[in-house]
This record gives C-alpha cells, sequence and structure tokens, in this order.
C-alpha cells in the first residue's frame, strides 16, 4: 500500500518559532510538493522538488523553505512562523512520468499559530 | 490569470444522481483531475481526463470538453459515504497542476 506520511497531525507553535514539517514517502517517487489548504481556496502550491536537493518555488513560498536531503524526505520549514500561516498543510509526491500520474497525499497537519 | 471555478456546495440525496461542474482558464493543458476529500482526510484520486468525452469508473464518470474549459464528475446511485469535497485540478503548460477550491458534496438520506 503506497504511502504518504506526515509527521504530525496537529501543531500548535508561537509566533516567531521556527516549525518543521517532515513528510517521507515510501514509492520511490522523484516528484515532492508541499501544498496549504484554506477554507474557500484550493491547495496553493509552496514548494516543489523533482530530485534530491533539489528545489523550485511555488506560487506562495514567502516566508517558507524546504530541504530534500534524501529522495523519501521532503521538509517545509517555517522560518519564524506568524499567524497568517495557520493552515492545514499538505504533502503530496508523484512519479517523474506524465500523464495520468496521479499524485499521492499525506494526510494533512493541521497548524496552528498563535 | 489561471482559473478553476467549482461550486462551493451541493446537496444530494441518497441514491440519486449528481453532476458536479468545473471550469477552467489555464495556461495550457494537460489533463483534468478530480479527487475526493474527506473531512479531515487527504486527497485521493478518482480520475483523469485528457482527451474529449467521457471516462466511466464504476459509479463514477468524469467529462471534459477541452473546447469549452469545462469537465463535469457525475456520480450516481449517491451513497452517504460519498458525503466529501470534490475538487478539480488542471495540469498546465509547465505541467503544474492548478486546484480549485473544491465542492462540498452533502448527502441526505
Amino acid at each position: 500500500d503506497v504511502k504518504v506520511t506526515q509527521s504530525s497531525r496537529y501543531l500548535v507553535k508561537r509566533t516567531g518559532e521556527k516549525v518543521f514539517l517532515e513528510c517521507v514517502q515510501d514509492m520511490d517517487h522523484e516528484n515532492m510538493f508541499w501544498y496549504r489548504q484554506d477554507p474557500g481556496l484550493g491547495l496553493r502550491l509552496i514548494y516543489f522538488s523533482y530530485d534530491v536537493k533539489m528545489k523550485e518555488k511555488g506560487d506562495i513560498p514567502e516566508g517558507y523553505s524546504v530541504s530534500r536531503e534524501k529522495k523519501e524526505r521532503f521538509s517545509l520549514i517555517l522560518e519564524s512562523a506568524s499567524t497568517n500561516q495557520t493552515s492545514m498543510y499538505l504533502c503530496a509526491s508523484s512519479p517523474p512520468e506524465q500523464g495520468d500520474t496521479e499524485a499521492f497525499f499525506g494526510q494533512g497537519t493541521r497548524l496552528t499559530v498563535v | 490569470g489561471q482559473n478553476i471555478d467549482q461550486p462551493t456546495e451541493m446537496t444530494a440525496t441518497e441514491g440519486a444522481i449528481v453532476q458536479i461542474n468545473c471550469t477552467y482558464q489555464t495556461s495550457g493543458f494537460n489533463g483534468l483531475f478530480w479527487y475526493q476529500q474527506h473531512a479531515g482526510e487527504a486527497p485521493t484520486f478518482l480520475s483523469y481526463n485528457v482527451l474529449d468525452g467521457l471516462e466511466e469508473k464504476g459509479r463514477f464518470s468524469s467529462f471534459l470538453s477541452r473546447s469549452k474549459g469545462y469537465s463535469y464528475l457525475l456520480l450516481k446511485e449517491l451513497q452517504m459515504k460519498d458525503s466529501a469535497s470534490y475538487l478539480c485540478a488542471v495540469r498546465d503548460s509547465n505541467y503544474q497542476l492548478i486546484w480549485g477550491a473544491g465542492t462540498k458534496l452533502i448527502i441526505k438520506p
């Protein structure tokens, strides 16, 4: 059974804290993504990676950074958490082929910044 | 800009049929996806369309018209477990997925 695992389901952090969200996939996928999901908005891409040590900015990278030291792990870092980063964060992975290759999602991390 | 439009919420009756529409304006087109997301859970893949026409998968079907920038997801013989949000996403010319806000489907007995 394919799996994308995010380290936490729920997190509460204080404003200004550095926050690490971890994502691990066991499907040997090259592509990994971090999204945030807010009510009334679609999934918004924060960062993505097509290979180890490679990263690309998505649509809303400000306030975030990422790390991909190993193929299976893609970490999202909030350098200094702010209340407007309270959201559901979803990690996804997919194989490199195009066509009908689907993205597989982790269960999500609901982050609250107080 | 790029845009995906879906109704915010729909209500249907158990056993009935419901059609969820999705219209899109994107820079290029390399396929359209439908995902299902139950409350508090991860989105899961339902269907993929890249050519015009209807793709059928059991109780679920998805239709695409590229010239109209339009797709729909058709759910037949609705069950209570179909209560979920349904997300439409288009892969653009850069092979990035552009997501709609999702349609919350409420099934009533």
